[in-house]
């Protein structure tokens, strides 16, 4: 059964830092991955979509990798702004017939 | 706005209601889902449905009660609530194939009283 981990909870860094969020996924055979952003009450923001087949997107200042075989993915954010403060949610697609499996998140606060 | 469309926004209604939740999609998307978001709860899937056909059940009380007339609309359908389930209920769509992700709406805030 496929599990997701998030790893940190919680993180607050100052403006214009470049970070790094990290996701690990316990079984390698995976449809794909998706990262999204919930902001307060609101709904699910897809930022990118890595395909089994790929190692990485990039779109603006994201970038996500995925390492299958070692079970991992990495959203990076450069130059933060306080508007990238939400909570950030890593998904594993386990197979075209199987739902997503979400981690808990990582919530990003970002300092002007 | 994301392609889903969720209504109501927000909703307030006592535990003898019934009131319905709807989910409309225009993406040409053939899998809807249902999630629920509990407050400092990670999310919990609790219907799918693929091509208009209920293929998850994840051991969702009979209160709920979802229907997709077909595969642009999804319906939850709500009856005799309790407090505990005031959360965020959020839809979601997906395509066939690994270049699609899912896309979500942007939920019904549903408070039980």
């Amino acid at each position: 059964k496929q599990e997701v981990t998030q790893i940190p909870a919680a993180l607050s860094v100052p403006e214009g830092e470049n970070l790094v969020l990290n996701c690990s996924f316990t079984d390698s055979a995976i449809y794909n991955l998706q990262w999204f952003r919930q902001d307060p009450g609101k709904g699910l923001t897809s930022l990118l979509l890595i395909q089994s087949s790929q190692r990485e997107q990039t779109s603006g200042r994201l970038n996500a990798s995925l390492d299958k075989s070692s079970g991992r993915s990495t959203l990076y954010i450069a130059a933060s702004q306080p508007g990238d403060s939400a909570t950030y949610l890593c998904a594993a697609h386990p197979s075209g017939n199987t739902p997503l499996v979400f981690g808990k998140g990582t919530r990003l606060s970002v300092i002007a | 706005e994301t392609g889903v469309t969720q209504t109501p926004r927000h909703l307030v209604m006592g535990m003898t209601n019934k009131k319905s939740l709807k989910c409309e999609q225009h993406l040409g998307h053939n899998a809807m889902y249902w999630y629920k978001q509990s407050a400092k709860k990670p999310l919990e899937l609790m219907f799918v449905y693929n091509f208009k056909e209920q293929t998850e059940n994840n051991s969702v009380p009979s209160r709920f009660s979802p229907e997709c007339p077909n595969s642009s609309h999804l319906f939850l359908h709500l009856h005799t609530l309790q407090p505990e389930d005031s959360a965020l209920y959020l839809c979601a769509s997906r395509g066939q194939g690994t270049g699609y992700g899912y896309t979500f709406g942007s939920g019904t805030r549903l408070t039980v009283v």
